[in-house]
């Protein structure tokens, strides 16, 4: 059972917009920043959002985050079949046992 | 262009311990603000954070894995590397090393991930 909570899945027909929910607590996203990440099948996971709603480079801005009180959000628009792929959430977590935590992701099909 | 690569046994049994060493290779692992990271995904699982370390050695663990856990890190090798003994079935898991970034607060660098089965 993950920290943060994560639909175990999503879809939508390329072009539309698509978003993501992760739900924590205020331990962990609702006293720290979120980050996203994409794996792709067969891939290393790759830093999609890092402090809520920045984009390393590289990264398209049809990807943005955002986050409000314990929950936050990952929003893919103009999506594209090469989006398919497996999104989790990530945030630190102050409780008394300090450490990172993920959701247990959201697979996204590209209809 | 930092580029990270695990290796290790794919198969382990039962009660031992599970050694995983990381190689940084683009950058060097002495670099100030940076910690160098496990993490596993269960087969069918989300993704759980096992522990990192600092180049001075500074270590975080996972308290859910605390007692079993080891990372460290060989700057004259430019490599890390995690230690989990008393090994189960449930360890069998794909096992990513990562560099976690201190200014971007995140996960910046994975390697490609290494499958590790524990079974008799």
């Amino acid at each position: 059972q993950s920290v943060l909570t994560q639909p175990p899945s999503a879809s939508g027909t390329p072009g539309q917009r698509v978003t993501i929910s992760c739900s924590g607590t205020s331990s962990n996203i609702g006293s720290n920043t979120v980050n996203w990440y994409q794996v792709l099948p067969g891939t290393a996971p790759k830093l999609l959002i890092y402090r809520n709603n920045e984009r390393p480079s590289g990264v398209p801005d049809r990807f943005s985050g955002s986050k409000s009180g314990t929950s936050a959000s990952l929003a893919i628009s103009g999506l594209q079949s090469e989006d398919e792929a497996d999104y989790y959430c990530a945030a630190w977590d102050d409780s008394l046992n300090v450490h990172w935590v993920f959701g247990g992701g959201t697979k996204l099909t590209v209809l | 262009q930092v580029h990270l690569q695990e290796s290790g046994p794919g198969l382990v049994k039962p009660s031992q311990t599970l050694s995983l060493t990381c190689t940084v290779s683009g950058g060097s692992i002495s670099s100030a603000g940076y910690y160098w990271s496990w993490i596993r995904q269960h087969p069918g699982k989300g993704l759980e954070w096992i522990g990192y370390s600092y180049y001075s050695g500074s270590t975080y663990y996972n308290p859910s894995l605390n007692s079993r856990v080891t990372v460290s890190v060989d700057t004259s090798k430019n490599q890390f590397s995690l230690k989990l003994n008393s090994l189960t079935a449930a360890d069998t898991a794909v096992y990513y090393c990562a560099r976690c970034s201190g200014s971007l607060h995140a996960f910046d660098i994975w390697g490609q991930g290494t499958v590790v089965t524990v079974s008799s």
